[in-house]
């Protein structure tokens, strides 16, 4: 079985520090990685996805994420937070061979203090 | 275009109602999913349909029938729900394909609300 934790229910930045929204995940074999933001009363946005390769991805809005095979690790973070990233982040894993099943964590609540 | 659209945004209805909501892409996607939000919750996936067949069913109760037309609509009909089915209601789309690693597209949801 797949899962995703998000240990913070809630993150609380100050507009133009750095921002890290943590997640790890549990998978048997190699995980698909995704991050999704959703605005309220809005459905989820996809922001950015690991597949294979490069540990360190780069996604929309200025987000990256570095993905931590040994730590079972997928981070959200970005270097400068604005106001207008307040919002809920869900990380999301998909074990593959087939699957269409995205397993999300439970989310954490962004909230960029101007 | 690379927008999911779903009307209506809003539904109130009572137990004995039947109503339909609907989902729309067209981005030539071949997989479609519906989920179930509650708020301040991770979505619950209900149903998955690739290449228009029902690939997928969460164990979720028969008042809710999901029906694909075709491979840019789905709809998800309703009849006889119970208030704990009130909820954002999200359908999503992604390319069809064996290794499950593309993204899902979500559209804005329908709020409903069961009296």
């Amino acid at each position: 079985a797949q899962s995703v934790a998000q240990p913070e229910d809630q993150v609380n930045v100050a507009e133009g520090n750095p921002l890290t929204v943590k997640c790890t995940y549990s998978v048997s074999g190699n995980p698909y990685l995704f991050w999704y933001v959703q605005y309220p009363n809005r459905g989820l946005q996809f922001l950015l996805k690991y597949i294979t390769g490069d540990n360190l991805v780069k996604g929309s809005y200025g987000f990256e994420a570095e993905f931590n095979k040994s730590q079972t690790s997928f981070h959200l973070k970005k270097p400068s937070a604005l106001v207008s990233d307040s919002a809920l982040y869900f990380c999301a894993v998909n074990q593959g061979a087939g699957s269409y099943q995205l397993t999300f964590g439970k989310g954490t609540k962004l909230s960029v203090i101007p | 275009d690379t927008e999911v659209t779903q009307t209506p945004k809003h539904l109130v209805m009572g137990m004995t109602n039947k109503k339909s909501l609907k989902c729309e892409q067209h981005m030539g996607h071949r997989a479609m999913y519906w989920y179930k939000q509650k708020a301040k919750k991770p979505p619950e996936l209900m149903f998955v349909y690739s290449y228009e067949k029902l690939s997928i069913n969460e164990s979720v109760p028969s008042r809710f029938s999901p029906e694909c037309p075709n491979s840019s609509l789905l709809n998800l009909h309703l009849h006889a729900l119970q208030p704990e089915d009130s909820a954002l209601y999200l359908c999503a789309s992604s390319q069809e394909s064996s290794g499950g690693h593309n993204e899902q597209f979500f559209g804005p949801g329908t709020r409903l609300t069961v009296l």
